[in-house]
């Protein structure tokens, strides 16, 4: 397996454009995780999918964050309009539920950068 | 809300010494999975250990293990025989039985040669 997939890796944008983050989980994988990384926040949940149905999503910021995940296999989060706030590194994840799951795969993350 | 707190947020090790990196958390829930990740500077996170708590052995692998007092809600790594590619930021995670998955600001560790 490939492991999780996101793209792009890198996005450099500018204020107000709009900005979508793809994630493709493992195959077999029924839970799907964002995450935001920052230096002064740390990894923050922004909103999980089990079975693709959104189950969390109390850790998105503001309404320019959605999230949507209409098959098993892809994900996207976006940000409309970004801002110079929005840059971190956002990380998708997956993981199989279950007893002696739960251990989260993590994609290489994308690196934003809202100028 | 569960919690977890890391209250390292810089360690250092001499290497092939050993180091042990301090976790606690809280919650109310007595079902729940804890690990310790890896992320070294290439960013990609890895799994290093995992722990379910309603097991009383604690979880090794390899040079990792853990001390895992689920009374006291803490959960600390030990490497042993530390090596320069150990050098990362660790953090530490707990997870619900449902998947949602909590992290602490992490811990970075500087192995010296």
């Amino acid at each position: 397996d490939a492991g999780v997939i996101q793209s792009p890796r890198h996005e450099v944008t500018e204020m107000g454009q709009e900005v979508t983050l793809r994630c493709k989980p493992i195959s077999g994988h029924n839970s799907l995780f964002w995450y935001r990384q920052t230096m002064m926040r740390g990894l923050e949940l922004l909103i999980y999918f089990n079975n693709n149905v959104p189950i969390d999503d109390s850790g998105m910021p503001e309404d320019r964050f959605s999230a949507k995940m209409p098959n098993a296999s892809f994900s996207t989060l976006k940000i409309q309009p970004s801002e110079p706030r929005d840059s971190a590194v956002y990380f998708c994840a997956s993981s199989r539920r279950g007893p002696g799951a739960n251990v989260l795969t993590f994609g290489a993350g994308s690196r934003l950068t809202v100028l | 809300a569960q919690t977890v707190t890391q209250s390292q947020p810089e360690m250092s090790v001499q290497e092939a010494e050993t180091v042990t990196l301090s976790c606690t958390y809280d919650t109310s829930e007595s079902d729940y999975y804890l690990f310790w990740y890896k992320q070294p500077p290439s960013r990609q996170m890895i799994l290093v250990i995992r722990q379910e708590a309603y097991k009383q052995q604690n979880a090794t692998e390899n040079r990792f293990s853990v001390n895992f007092q689920k009374a006291a809600k803490s959960f600390s790594l030990k490497i042993s025989d530390s090596q320069l590619g150990d050098a990362a930021m660790y953090f530490c995670a707990y997870s619900t039985n449902a998947g949602k998955s909590t992290f602490g600001d992490g811990t970075t560790l500087t192995v010296k040669p």
